[in-house]
């Protein structure tokens, strides 16, 4: 099983709409978890984190968490086609030794 | 700018050559990291320092050498490395092991 998995995509959604990007993770134990947007050829930018369980909201970001289920997701209203990149999940270890580990992540396209 | 800064941002080394990556943070940031992103694969992570120590070794091969001087710099030093090892490597810091952690941009490495 991997560590964090995140579905590939591409997830297609029409400009005006409400992207849903999900992401389980293994270890039962992590107390801190991250949402990371990616354009092509850049390096990773944070968008959100989330250490409580339920939802966080940031703008037109919003991160939910579900321990008890292993779960996080990033929903994100009214998409822009701006909002097209790769969104990573990631999720400190319990080691406490600062170990950050990150899905494969999601395409997402917004389609104008 | 994001605070933390790589050089050189692109470099073609050849397999018999030794070279040295730089990551330098203005942040103020006790903990480091060393990532490896290839094409279609995860962000790996390779090292982790925590206050100028390691705090993890994700198995990397030891043709790759991390050195941590003080707690604005980073450094990856590089060895007889193989074609696979081509990717972009990225260096990032975050304020302790269980906070966010912020990118610098990367250097696109090509072992030819």
């Amino acid at each position: 099983q991997k560590e964090v998995e995140q579905n590939s995509g591409p997830l297609s959604v029409p400009e005006g709409a409400i992207a849903s990007l999900n992401c389980t993770y293994s270890d039962r134990v992590s107390q801190s978890f991250f949402w990371y947007r990616q354009y092509s050829g850049k390096s990773p930018e944070l968008i959100m984190s989330i250490y409580s369980n339920g939802d966080k909201e940031d703008g037109r970001f919003t991160a939910q968490l579900n321990k008890a289920s292993q779960y996080v997701s990033l929903l994100i209203r009214d998409s822009q086609p701006s909002d097209s990149a790769t969104y990573l999940c990631a999720v400190k270890s319990s080691s406490n030794t600062g170990k950050l580990i990150f899905g494969q992540g999601t395409t997402l396209q917004v389609k104008p | 700018e994001t605070g933390v800064t790589q050089t050189p941002r692109h470099l073609v080394m050849g397999m018999t050559n030794k070279k040295s990556l730089k990551c330098e943070q203005h942040l103020g940031h006790n903990a480091m990291y060393w990532y490896k992103q290839s094409a279609k694969k995860p962000l790996e992570l390779m090292f982790v320092y925590n206050f100028k120590e390691q705090t993890e070794n994700n198995s990397v091969p030891s043709r790759f050498s991390p050195e941590c001087p003080n707690s604005s710099h980073l450094f990856l030093h590089l060895h007889t490395l193989q074609p696979e090892d081509s990717a972009l490597y990225l260096c990032a810091t975050s304020p302790g092991v269980d906070t966010e952690a912020f990118f610098g941009q990367g250097t696109r490495l090509t072992v030819v």
